[in-house]
């Protein structure tokens, strides 16, 4: 149990354009979704956490309208960089936590994302 | 503000040797989690192990144990018979919520 998919695993893409990464919990009901972002040899650093069916709550920082986060339902979460730059490029990550057959206030990561952007 | 310390970057260890790495954290609160992460070449973080903050009783999985110390606020993770599988950066994380404040990690190196 506990298995959270994250897609795509690699993207590459020119400078202004936007990538969407999505953010599955395949076996549990995810109430809340985090986004870090993690740099080369770095811990992971918080992005925003979202609530299903609510706005997504944003750290210092990280700028609400260029990394646009969606929470529709209880097993997915999308996270947009809109207008990518090479400045984005790192290695994102998903984590959720939730109900159902999984301990309940522990996280469980996705694989990550991989964003190079030229 | 919660901090994490990991106060060692690097550990090295030989295989089927034990080995011991350290977390210390800053809190105000009473009620709190603790975990340790395991981050291997993939990237995929691993949840390893959890600690409950009232609960006396240091948590054990297997060939990892923790040595939870909540007045000196430490957290350390022992990990015994230590296999090459192990070799991994290991992040130390508190959590009062849902939210986790990380560690900055610490890399360990296993020798055949």
């Amino acid at each position: 149990g506990a298995v959270v998919s994250q897609h795509p695993s690699w993207v590459i893409c020119k400078s202004g354009t936007s990538v969407k990464i999505e953010c599955r919990s395949l076996d549990f009901q995810a109430t809340t979704m985090f986004w870090y972002r993690q740099f080369p040899k770095q811990s992971l650093m918080l992005m925003a956490t979202s609530n299903e069916g609510s706005k997504a709550t944003y750290e210092q920082g990280v700028e609400k309208d260029k990394f646009l986060i969606n929470h529709a339902s209880l097993t997915l979460s999308t996270l947009t960089v809109t207008s990518a730059h090479p400045e984005d490029s790192s290695f994102y990550i998903c984590s959720a936590a939730g109900r159902g057959r999984i301990r309940e206030l522990s996280q469980y990561f996705g694989p990550g994302t991989r964003l190079l952007v030229l | 503000a919660q901090t994490v310390t990991q106060s060692q970057p690097e550990m090295s260890v030989q295989e089927a040797e034990t080995v011991t790495l350290s977390c210390t954290y800053d809190t105000s609160e009473s009620d709190y989690y603790l975990f340790w992460y395991k981050q291997p070449p993939s990237r995929q973080m691993i949840l390893v192990i959890r600690q409950e903050a009232y609960k006396q009783q240091n948590a054990t999985e297997n060939r990892f144990s923790v040595n939870f110390q909540k007045a000196a606020k430490s957290f350390s993770l022992k990990i015994s018979d230590s296999q090459l599988g192990d070799a991994a950066m290991y992040f130390c994380a508190y959590s009062a919520g849902n939210m986790l404040t990380f560690g900055g990690g610490t890399r360990l190196m296993v020798k055949p």
